[in-house]
């Protein structure tokens, strides 16, 4: 699995834009990029994916340049439901797939 | 629906006891997973089962023992409970492909305390 880097933490307010970026040097052609959101007290849940440019579903937006070698993830007007961990995962689907987190980056919105 | 089940949610053990896990998932996924995660920190992988009939071990698998017990069922044991192991505990599955990414699902955790 690709190693991932993500800011350990990041603080916002109600109302702004988001946006975290993971860096995945040594992603690989076959890699796909998941964001995973984790709130307290709760099991991750799956946000988006993407594989290269952008994707928009009702959460958020992933970009990813060209070179793909980072990725960034975009939430749109932040309200206090959206403090939570966010995780990077940066790897390829085989018959036997491991799915790695990291230490991911605890987002604090504030009123 | 279900999904990803645990049981039970909180346990309090004390040092040397043993006790199971268990997980169970409704969404016939093939993979399975188990996770721990101490305050503050993120996500470690514990054991995985790739399919019914396998398990291999992730990064943390020491002091526990896996059974992938059908394809809905995947328990964890800890035979010889260590306060270090004092820890949420979560378990995952998701339906892998091959070249096709899935996303994975989990269970809303066990907090476990060694004494």
């Amino acid at each position: 699995l690709a190693k991932t880097t993500q800011p350990i933490s990041m603080d916002s307010y109600e109302g702004q834009e988001v946006n975290i970026t993971c860096s995945h040097n040594n992603i690989a052609t076959n890699d796909y990029i998941t964001w995973y959101q984790q709130f307290p007290s709760q099991g991750p849940r799956f946000i988006i994916q993407g594989y290269k440019t952008k994707v928009t579903n009702e959460v958020a937006s992933l970009f990813i340049p060209a070179d793909r070698k980072s990725s960034t993830l975009s939430l749109p007007r932040v309200s206090l439901s959206d403090t939570a961990v966010y995780y990077c995962l940066v790897g390829r689907v085989t018959n036997d797939y491991k799915l790695s987190f990291g230490a991911g980056t605890t987002v604090t919105v504030r009123a | 629906n279900a999904g990803v089940t645990q049981t039970p949610k909180f346990q309090v053990l004390k040092t040397g006891q043993s006790m199971t896990l268990q997980c169970a998932q409704d969404m016939n996924h093939n993979s399975m997973y188990w996770y721990r995660q101490d305050p503050g920190m993120g996500l470690r992988l514990i054991y995985y089962s790739a399919s019914e009939g396998t398990t291999d071990k992730g990064e943390v698998p020491n002091g526990y023992n896996v059974s992938r017990l059908n394809k809905r069922e995947f328990s964890l044991r800890l035979e010889s409970a260590a306060p270090s192991q004092t820890s949420v505990y979560f378990c995952a599955s998701s339906e892998v492909r091959v070249q096709v990414n899935t996303e994975a699902f989990f269970g809303q955790g066990t907090r476990l305390t060694v004494v």
